[in-house]
């Protein structure tokens, strides 16, 4: 079985600062996927970044980017010129290649951005 | 599209009472599943669907029921409620296999409180 762990579980920035979010995980795979949820105070679930593991690439999404560091397991997201509107928790996710989209989360990072 | 959705968002119910949480999505999605999230953790994996009429378990099946007999549509039931299933509810939808292309979208959530 898998295992998703983020031992951050809250954390604060200034508003145009960067902060890294830590996500480790654990699995005998070697093809499965990556993911960061942001959860609002809203509760939708709302997906910032995926990473494929047989990518060696880090992902990016426009202030969001990944650190992949396949042999350590672990995949950490770095937030760059943080906005108000990042203030959410935010969930590691870790899937299985073909695995029917069985998501296994990290118990989430409280972010909070502060003006 | 109205993507995904839930009904109710919001029930309280007694211990012993059954119920169905409804789950409905207009994207022809075949792969439909169900989480649950507990207070400060990550939400995990109820069951899961990758086509009518065909259905598995996930990490905590114990206590709930789901049939798929439509595309659409993907109920969870409660047989008989214990407050140990007071949680959120999250259902969740995707065209394949979610992974390098194919996104899982999350429905609004449904809160359960059971007395």
């Amino acid at each position: 079985a898998q295992t998703v762990t983020q031992s951050q579980p809250e954390m604060s920035v200034q508003e145009a600062e960067t902060v890294t979010l830590s996500c480790t995980y654990d699995t005998s795979e070697n093809n499965y996927y990556l993911f960061w949820y942001k959860q609002p105070p809203s509760r939708q679930m709302i997906l910032v970044i995926r990473q494929e593991a047989y990518k060696q690439q880090n992902a990016t999404e426009n202030r969001f980017s990944v650190n992949f560091q396949k042999a350590a397991k672990s995949f950490s997201l770095k937030i760059s010129d943080s906005q108000l509107g990042d203030t959410a928790m935010y969930f590691c996710a870790f899937m299985k290649h073909n695995a029917g989209n069985m998501l296994t989360f990290g118990g989430g990072t409280r972010l909070m951005v502060k003006p | 599209n109205a993507g995904v959705t839930q009904t109710p968002k919001f029930q309280v119910l007694k211990t012993g009472q059954s119920m169905t949480l409804q789950c409905a999505q207009d994207m022809n999605h075949e792969y439909m599943s169900w989480y649950r999230q507990d207070p400060g953790m990550g939400l995990r994996l109820i069951h899961y669907s990758v086509g009518a009429g065909i259905t598995d378990q996930g990490e905590v099946p114990n206590g709930y029921n789901v049939s798929r007999s439509t595309t659409e549509d993907f109920p969870l039931r409660l047989l008989s409620a214990a407050p140990s299933q007071t949680s959120v509810y999250f259902c969740a939808s995707s065209y394949g296999l979610a992974g390098a292309t194919e996104t899982q979208y999350f429905g609004p959530g449904t809160r359960l409180l059971v007395l």
